[in-house]
Order: C-alpha cells, then structure tokens, then sequence
C-alpha cells in the first residue's frame, strides 16, 4: 500500500537556524508525484513544491530547498535562515491513482509542526 | 487568482440542524475537494468531484452530502450531524482529477462546532 511517512511529530528551532524536514515515501508505481504543502495558523494549506519520480534534482527557491532520493524513497524539505513566519505545519503527501474511479487522490503524512522561536 | 473562498469561516450548529458550507473558486479548475481535518492530524478525503460529477466518495456518512451546482461552487450540506463531526473542513481544487501532477489549491476552511 501506499504511505508517506514523517517521523517528526514537532521540531522547534531558534530563528536564524537550518531545519529539515523529513519525508519517507512507499510506493509500487513507478510513475509518482511528491508533494509538500504549509498549513499556517491560519488553516488553508499552501501548495509548496511538486516533485515526479522521474526527476531527481534538488530543487532550491529563496530559503527553501528539496532533496528527492529515489535510492531511499525520501523527500526531504530544508528551510535555510528560518524565520518566525515560517512557524507551521508541513505535510509531505503522495499522488494515489484510484483506478476505479479515474482520478487521483493524495495520500498524507502525519505532518510535522514547525516552531520558530524569536 | 489562485484563491478558493469559502463560507463561513465558523459554524456552530445543534444536532438537529441543516446548514450548508460554501466553496468558490475562479481558476478555471474542474475538480473540486472536499477534506475534513481533526486537529494535529492530515487532512481526510471525503469526496471528489471531476467535471461537476461525483467521482470518489469516501464512505463517507450520509449525514454529509456534496453538491457540485456547476464548474465554479461546490457545496456541502450538513444534517443530523453528531459532535463527533466537529473539525476543520477543506475545499480544495485543481486544474483536474484525472492528472498525477496537479496540485490543489486549498481555501481557508470552515471550523465546524456540534452541540
């Protein structure tokens, strides 16, 4: 079965330090999408980055960088120079195809809560 | 405009109530989400519309009931619900349901109370 998995429940770090977050993934599809959404305070998720498993560059955006690894499954999310807005949480997730129904659905993680202490 | 609105952004209702939670988008997208969150938990699929038809339901009570009007709202009407129902409830969209790679596009939610 599918799963993603973040083993970080909570992670707290003082502004200015690098954190990564950590994503491990199961799937039997060779054709994948990877995920990574924010959910401030606020509620609404925010769509961060798109990864397909075909595609094994890092990718770097401002503060931000992901390292996709095939070889371990993972799908990992660094924040360079946090800041207090950077206080969320962050779920990695999966794209399930459901064949019965011809559409796709995401699969989560737990999530992992991210504070940023002033 | 990447934005998907929805209303009301809180809700108190009694067991016994009907109500009905809104969601709007105007990207152009055909698919439509509904989600339910629990607190300090993912977000839980309950249904899927794909080009303003029903695609995936999952299992969900029939206390809660989707309505997708056209391409742009999406509706969900409540009954009869129990406080077991309380959470944070999610729309979502993306371009469409049928593509791996699209990502969805969440609005605020609706925080949910069950008395």
């Amino acid at each position: 079965a599918q799963k993603v998995t973040q083993a970080q429940t909570e992670i707290s770090v003082v502004e200015k330090e690098d954190v990564t977050l950590d994503c491990v993934y199961e799937t039997r599809d060779t054709t994948y999408y990877l995920f990574w959404y924010k959910q401030p305070p606020s509620g609404e998720l925010v769509f961060l980055i798109r990864r397909n498993s075909f595609d094994e560059q890092n990718e770097i955006s401002g503060r931000y960088s992901w390292n996709f690894q095939k070889s371990t499954s993972s799908f990992n999310f660094t924040i360079t120079a946090s800041q207090v807005v950077d206080s969320a949480v962050y779920f990695c997730a999966l794209s399930e195809w459901i064949g019965t129904s011809g559409t796709y659905k995401y699969i989560f993680g737990t999530g992992t809560r991210l504070k940023v202490l002033a | 405009d990447t934005e998907v609105t929805q209303t009301p952004k809180h809700l108190v209702m009694g067991m016994t109530n009907k109500k009905s939670l809104k969601c709007e988008q105007h990207m152009g997208h055909r698919a439509m989400y509904w989600y339910k969150q629990k607190a300090k938990k993912p977000p839980e699929l309950m249904f899927v519309y794909s080009y303003e038809k029903l695609s995936i339901n999952e299992s969900v009570p029939s206390r809660f009931s989707p309505e997708c009007p056209n391409s742009s709202l999406l509706n969900l009407h409540l009954h009869a619900l129990q406080p077991e129902d309380s959470a944070l409830y999610l729309c979502a969209s993306s371009q469409g349901a049928q593509g791996l790679s699209y990502e969805q596009y969440f609005g605020p939610g609706t925080r949910l109370t069950v008395t």
